[in-house]
């Protein structure tokens, strides 16, 4: 089974703390991603990464960074959380492989962590 | 880039009665149409896909309908029970990066 694993399920933190979001996965994945849900909006893309060290941008990275030191890891950073980023935060992992002579894909979502903002 | 619109944002139905859930995507290049359910307080999880060289795909009371013609493709539960109570989302992905629709939150009245 493929496991998507995060560090919290629920964090409370002040306005200005830097913020450290983990993400595991364990089944040796390219491809990693962290999304942001938020009611009536969706899943929506902070950033992403497709090999160790690389990264690239989503729909909404303004006020995130991101680490992927190790493959199997990749964290989210808010430098200084804001109340407006309360929100849940979904890491996902995902993989292409070929199939009958096309290319195929699966991701797979963590549990989320619930941060609130206070 | 790829655009996914679902519909309806929100279905109520009574237990036993059929669900669809329908997306529309734009980019005919997309090649992978996988559904997932959300259930309060986890995270999405795989329920079922397809890919585009296949019109129909069925796992029990679930199945999903493709028609890259109309660019759109549907969830279907039939037999509907409490515990399919969940949202559901649905994606497309032309490259890696899959486009998401903005959920259906089903709510099965026992």
């Amino acid at each position: 089974d493929v496991k998507v694993t995060q560090s919290s399920r629920y964090l409370v933190k002040r306005t200005g703390e830097k913020v450290f979001l983990e993400c595991v996965q364990d089944m040796d994945h390219e491809n990693m991603f962290w999304y942001r849900q938020d009611p009536g909006l969706g899943l929506r893309l902070i950033y992403f990464s497709y090999d160790v060290k690389m990264k690239e941008k989503g729909d909404i990275p303004e006020g995130y960074s991101v680490s992927r030191e190790k493959k199997e890891r990749f964290s989210l950073i808010l430098e200084s959380a804001s109340t407006n980023q309360t929100s849940m935060y979904l890491c996902a992992s995902s993989f292409i492989y070929p199939l009958a002579g096309r290319v195929s894909y699966e991701q797979y979502f963590g549990p989320g962590t619930r941060l609130t903002v206070t | 880039g790829e655009n996914v619109e679902q519909h309806p944002s929100t279905l109520s139905v009574q237990e036993g009665d059929s669900a669809v859930i329908k997306c529309t995507y734009s980019d005919s290049a997309s090649n992978y149409f996988p559904w997932y359910k959300q259930e309060l307080g986890k995270g999405p999880q795989l329920i079922i896909d397809i890919r585009s060289n296949v019109g129909e795909k069925k796992d029990q009371r679930i199945a999903v309908t493709l028609n890259k013609t109309a660019k759109h493709f549907s969830l279907h539960i039939t037999e509907t029970q409490p515990e399919d109570s969940a949202v559901y989302f649905c994606a497309a992905i032309p490259s890696y990066i899959p486009t998401f629709g903005r959920g259906t939150s089903l709510i099965v009245h026992p």
